[in-house]
């Protein structure tokens, strides 16, 4: 049973360009939560989506920053113009949502994360 | 916003020892989350705690959901190599919701 998976696990990028992060949740989970965390910090939430909606983006910076998770396919974290300060660990993580029987069941697992690098 | 503060933020302790570490908050919280991130790594889920007052073990882990709903502590004991890592807790407010993740406790083990 795969869990949370995400590609690239590296990507380096040089000042303006764009960066797209794939997160594929683990089979049966419906929805997806991105983190991002800086060295020696903790996680910090950006934005929680089920399929096809954007549930919660408080923690998304208002530009450059985007997050779908269509249909039908990975959840996709797009960070345009991308700036040194964008250099970070960004994870996934998947829940089944509420509609497991145990509540430890819709606990959010995490993927391995993108550590993404701007040059 | 809220904030979750851990204690200690590192600790060297040698193998077989007991360690300790709480996770302390402004605000109240009703699911406390207790996971463990290896380098390089995505943090894995160790406890859940969904009541105040509970007390829950996952072998040689044990944590507690403090009554106030502010705090949580875990316990870890008769360390081992592999516990090293950084621990962090995590609270969330409600059943389907995002978590806030505290600052970590970095454990190094020592043989």
């Amino acid at each position: 049973n795969a869990g949370v998976m995400q590609n690239p696990r590296h990507l380096v990028r040089r000042r303006g360009q764009e960066a797209r992060l794939r997160c594929s949740p683990m089979k049966g989970h419906s929805h997806v939560y991105w983190y991002r965390q800086l060295p020696e910090e903790g996680l910090k939430f950006m934005v929680y989506l089920q399929k096809e909606n954007i549930i919660d983006e408080s923690g998304m910076p208002k530009e450059r920053f985007s997050a779908e998770f269509p249909k039908e396919g990975p959840s996709i974290l797009r960070i345009q113009q991308v700036v040194r300060g964008d250099s970070a660990a960004y994870f996934c993580a998947s829940s089944p949502g509420t509609s497991g029987s145990r509540l430890s069941y819709n606990e959010q697992f995490f993927g391995p994360g993108t550590r993404l690098t701007v040059l | 916003g809220q904030q979750l503060n851990q204690s200690p933020q590192s600790m060297f302790i040698q193998e077989g020892e007991d360690v300790s570490m709480n996770c302390t908050s402004s605000s109240i919280f009703n699911t406390w989350l207790w996971y463990k991130q290896d380098p390089g790594e995505g943090p894995v889920l160790l406890i859940a705690l969904y009541k105040a007052g509970e007390l829950t073990s996952n072998g040689r882990l044990t944590a507690q959901f403090g009554i106030t709903r502010k705090d949580s502590f875990l316990n870890i004991s008769a360390s081992i190599p592999s516990d090293v890592g950084i621990y962090f807790c995590a609270g969330r407010t409600g059943t389907a919701s995002k978590l806030t993740f505290g600052t970590g406790t970095r454990l190094q083990v020592t043989l």
